[in-house]
């Protein structure tokens, strides 16, 4: 049980493009879902908390309008990076869980995304 | 100072060792997770702890309170365990993630 499919796995897109990445809860209402980025050999940073029929609660840091989350329903939440550029090129991963708080997390197998 | 740190950052061992990564950390939580990652980049929740000592397979996980501690365990290692180990915080309503240990386990 608790599985969290994410999708596209990997990305190439060109620069200027929009990228919409999915994370589903298959078998559980995703009541919070969280964004998370993670270069090279760093550990994983939150982006964003998103709870389901409210906005998105942003890290410092984390441009909103760059980065749309969107959370209508109980099992899925997207992110769009918009007007993609390389230095957004990252593994992008999500996470969700059944109530308000973080315990406990079940993460997708995340998205690589490049852009040219 | 972070919040978490682990230790070792990269461990390199034989098939059938036993494995100890450790994690400490200086702020009060509520509970300590111990996370998984593949070459591939998924993430699997391995343990989530608030107290006293878990096993699951050949996994154990343990955490002190007191001492602000935990440590994962493998026993009768296998090179299918070599992975980015994770140690993170349920801090506020987030998690607080360590750098991670690189195991490596050869046969």
């Amino acid at each position: 049980g608790a599985v969290v499919s994410q999708h596209p796995s990997w990305v190439i897109c060109k620069s200027g493009t929009s990228v919409k990445i999915e994370c589903r809860s298959l078998d559980f209402q995703a009541t919070t879902m969280f964004w998370y980025r993670q270069f090279p050999k760093q550990s994983l940073m939150l982006m964003a908390t998103s709870n389901e029929g409210s906005k998105a609660t942003y890290e410092q840091g984390v441009e909103k309008d760059k980065f749309l989350i969107n959370h209508a329903s109980l099992t899925l939440s997207t992110l769009t990076v918009t007007s993609a550029h390389p230095e957004d090129s990252s593994f992008y991963i999500c996470s969700a869980s059944s109530d308000r708080g973080v315990q406990p997390q079940h993460f997708g197998d995340g998205t690589r995304l490049s852009i040219l | 100072k972070n919040e978490v740190e682990q230790s070792p950052q990269n461990l390199t061992a034989q098939e059938g060792e036993f494995i100890t990564i450790n994690c400490s950390y200086s702020v009060g939580i509520s509970a300590l997770h111990w996370l998984q990652q593949h070459p591939g980049g998924g993430i699997v929740s391995l343990f989530m702890l608030s107290s006293g000592k878990k096993k699951h397979g050949r996994l154990i996980a343990t955490i002190n309170i007191q001492e602000k501690h935990s440590s994962l365990h493998i026993t009768a290692s296998h090179p299918r365990d070599s992975a980015v180990y994770i140690c993170a915080l349920s801090y506020g309503n987030k998690l607080v993630f360590g750098a991670g240990t690189i195991l490596r386990v050869k046969s």
